[in-house]
């Protein structure tokens, strides 16, 4: 299995709608948990991270942690074309030796 | 002006060379990173270091070597064992357990 999956996509939705972003870990003592957006040729730049299970919310984008469920997500309202890049999730923790593990990254597209 | 400064930004290596990228942090961040990035693919772990004069190795460190003498400095070696190197390289610095933040990148080219 493995250590962070992602959908790969491409994620379709229209202007103005909610898209939803999903991600899996199989570290069960994974601590910190991150989603990074990256435009095509860009460097990755942070969004959002949580550390308690629950909702957290910045905006328009919402983090959703399930440790539990070892679940991760990440909701985009009121989706605009700008939001159109590849996000990423990243889990890291104690167990790991800190080592910061991505999944592949969801490539999602926000139509006009 | 706090940050990461890779260099350089684009790169040319001839079949059989070694090649550094620069990796530079002034945010005082004890933990650095190297990625590699291929089309349409997430990020690798090459290496990461979580201490000066400390280093360990990630999910593909073969044909890479490392060095982290200084805090604000984790320079990345491709060496010529690194059959396929043609790829986009990440350097990201943290404090431990917490966001990492990225530099702009090295696009590394095998010609």
């Amino acid at each position: 299995q493995k250590e962070v999956e992602q959908n790969s996509g491409p994620l379709s939705v229209p202007e103005g709608a909610i898209a939803s972003l999903n991600c899996t870990y199989s570290d069960r003592g994974s601590q910190s948990f991150f989603w990074y957006r990256q435009y095509s040729g860009k460097s990755p730049e942070l969004i959002m991270f949580i550390y308690s299970n629950g909702d957290k919310e910045d905006g328009r984008f919402t983090a959703q942690l399930n440790k539990a469920s070892q679940y991760v997500s990440l909701l985009i309202r009121d989706s605009q074309p700008s939001d159109s890049a590849t996000y990423l999730c990243a889990v890291t923790g104690r167990r790991s030796n800190y080592k910061l593990t991505f999944g592949k990254g969801t490539l999602l597209t926000v139509n006009p | 002006d706090g940050g990461i400064t890779q260099s350089p930004k684009y790169l040319f290596r001839k079949e059989g060379q070694n090649v550094t990228l620069s990796c530079e942090q002034n945010l005082n961040h004890d933990a650095m990173y190297w990625y590699r990035q291929d089309p349409g693919q997430g990020l690798r772990l090459i290496y990461y270091s979580q201490i000066v004069n400390d280093f360990q190795k990630g999910d593909i460190a073969e044909g890479y070597s490392v060095s982290r003498e200084k805090k604000e400095s984790f320079p990345l070696t491709v060496t010529s064992a690194q059959k396929n190197p043609t790829a986009f390289y990440l350097c990201a610095s943290s404090i431990l357990n917490t966001e990492a933040f990225f530099g702009q990148g090295t696009r590394l080219t095998v010609v």
